[in-house]
């Protein structure tokens, strides 16, 4: 298995609601990583996880909650967002923080829409 | 300051005809250097990388990319493209002892028949 996971695929939510973005591997991997994508634009990084704790944030507002319940899973907690919000979340994972060169795995990503 | 660099934001190329993608990098420090492809409504996939060794690195699909330290680039080519190579193509660099892999703004690509 050489996938990273990510649910759902589309999600459309308001300003006041409180939603969870999914990403799972079974690849072994102990780093873990969420990019943002605005459209026609590069991916951005938002926050590192290295064997379950929190490596980096990219001074990331709070209104994005990242978690890492285990090696396995990553989610992205979201509440209060705003319009500008709206992107293409992407998840990703490598053997080891990518300092050496790794190769990363990144999910289809989530279609976030913030009305 | 951006310290990666894509000179072109769209490449529009012919099917069979030869394509470059332009990357430069700005690190006076080593680095690790990547190309990615996007394909529509998909996430990032791995084409080829530069660690060190052979300035000159493949892909398994036509593919190359050569390091330039001279020139601080790492510019794609494919001799021939597809059709299916449309897609979105990014440079990257992870600075040597760093985790964070930083990419440049993107190129598109667009074969035509």
């Amino acid at each position: 298995d050489t996938e990273v996971t990510q649910t759902p695929k589309h999600l459309v939510m308001g300003m006041t609601n409180k939603k969870s973005l999914k990403c799972e591997q079974h690849m072994g991997h102990r780093a873990m990583y969420w990019y943002k994508q605005k459209a026609k634009k590069p991916p951005e990084l938002m926050f590192v996880y290295s064997y379950e704790k929190l490596s980096i944030n990219e001074s990331v507002p709070s209104r994005f909650s990242p978690e890492c319940p285990n090696s396995s899973l990553l989610n992205l907690h979201l509440h209060a967002l705003q319009p500008e919000d709206s992107a293409l979340y992407l998840c990703a994972s490598s053997h080891i923080i990518g300092g050496l060169g790794e190769k990363l795995f990144f999910g289809s990503g989530t279609q976030l829409s913030v009305l | 300051a951006q310290s990666v660099t894509q000179l072109d934001s769209q490449v529009p190329v012919f099917e069979e005809a030869p394509v470059e993608l332009r990357c430069n990098y700005s690190s006076s420090v080593s680095v690790y250097l990547f190309w990615y492809v996007q394909y529509p409504n998909q996430g990032l996939q791995l084409l080829l990388k530069y660690l060190s060794g052979s300035t000159l690195v493949e892909s398994i699909n036509g593919f190359e990319a050569e390091f330039n330290k001279s020139q601080t680039s790492f510019h794609l080519r494919k001799p021939s493209v597809h059709i299916s190579d449309t897609a979105e193509y990014f440079c990257g660099e992870v600075k040597a002892a760093g985790n964070k892999l930083t990419f440049g703004g993107g190129t598109r690509v667009l074969v035509k028949p």
